[in-house]
């Protein structure tokens, strides 16, 4: 089946830090690649994605680029701040052939950025 | 534009009750999904829907019913709660159930405990 792989946290980094959450992913077909971001006592809401090999999503300074060579999709972003403070998450849609059939997550990575 | 919506915010529930969560969208997306979200887990799929009128099994479906009699309403019911269902639960849709590109927007969640 389908599933997704992402380091563990808490990451604790220091403001204007590069960050690197690394996601990689077991599908079968051709998944879209998404990275969603929950904020303390909030629902999910898309950060970025991909939707076929080699694309890059890119929203608020973060990047990822989905590689099938490495079947992952790792989130990057230069010099963060205390407002990325918050759970991000991994997931793939679409792997087996369409349909509504959800999202795969992965366990999330709790991000603190400290001042 | 509300987006999506979920009642109630959160429950205390006694175990052996019947509990219903209501999922509203007003952005008349045809497919909506119910995941669960617990510590460690990420978020698992429950049920689907593709449509109005028809529903579907996702990774985490026992003890659990969906109906979508309509576009915007798809609710959650437990017949009969237990401990194990203690969880956050949230509510997505996406413009097409068959466009596996689509992105999924998330209502707040609704925090159920069980006794």
């Amino acid at each position: 089946g389908n599933s997704v792989t992402q380091m563990e946290g808490p990451v604790t980094l220091s403001e204007e830090a590069f960050l690197t959450i690394n996601c990689t992913y077991t599908a079968t077909g051709y998944p879209s690649l998404f990275w969603y971001v929950q904020y303390p006592g909030e629902g999910l809401q898309l950060l970025l994605k991909a939707t076929k090999a080699d694309d890059k999503g890119s929203n608020k300074g973060f990047e990822a680029t989905y590689r099938k060579e490495t079947t992952s999709f790792h989130l990057e972003k230069g010099s963060v701040q205390v407002s990325d403070s918050a759970v991000y998450f991994c997931a793939l849609s679409g792997a087996s052939g369409g349909g509504a059939d959800g999202l795969t997550f992965g366990k999330g990575t709790h991000l603190i950025i400290q001042p | 534009i509300a987006g999506i919506t979920q009642a109630p915010t959160s429950q205390i529930l006694a175990a052996g009750r019947r509990m219903t969560l209501r999922c509203t969208q007003d952005m008349r997306h045809n497919a909506m999904y119910w995941y669960r979200q617990d510590l460690g887990l990420g978020l698992r799929l429950i049920h689907y829907s593709n449509t109005a009128g028809t529903t579907g099994k996702g990774e985490v479906p026992d003890g659990y019913s969906v109906s979508r009699a309509n576009t915007d309403d798809f609710p959650l019911t437990l017949a009969s709660a237990v401990p194990s269902q203690t969880s956050v639960y949230f509510c997505a849709s996406s413009v097409d159930g068959g466009a596996t590109t689509d992105t999924q927007y998330f209502g707040p969640g609704t925090r159920l405990t069980v006794l």
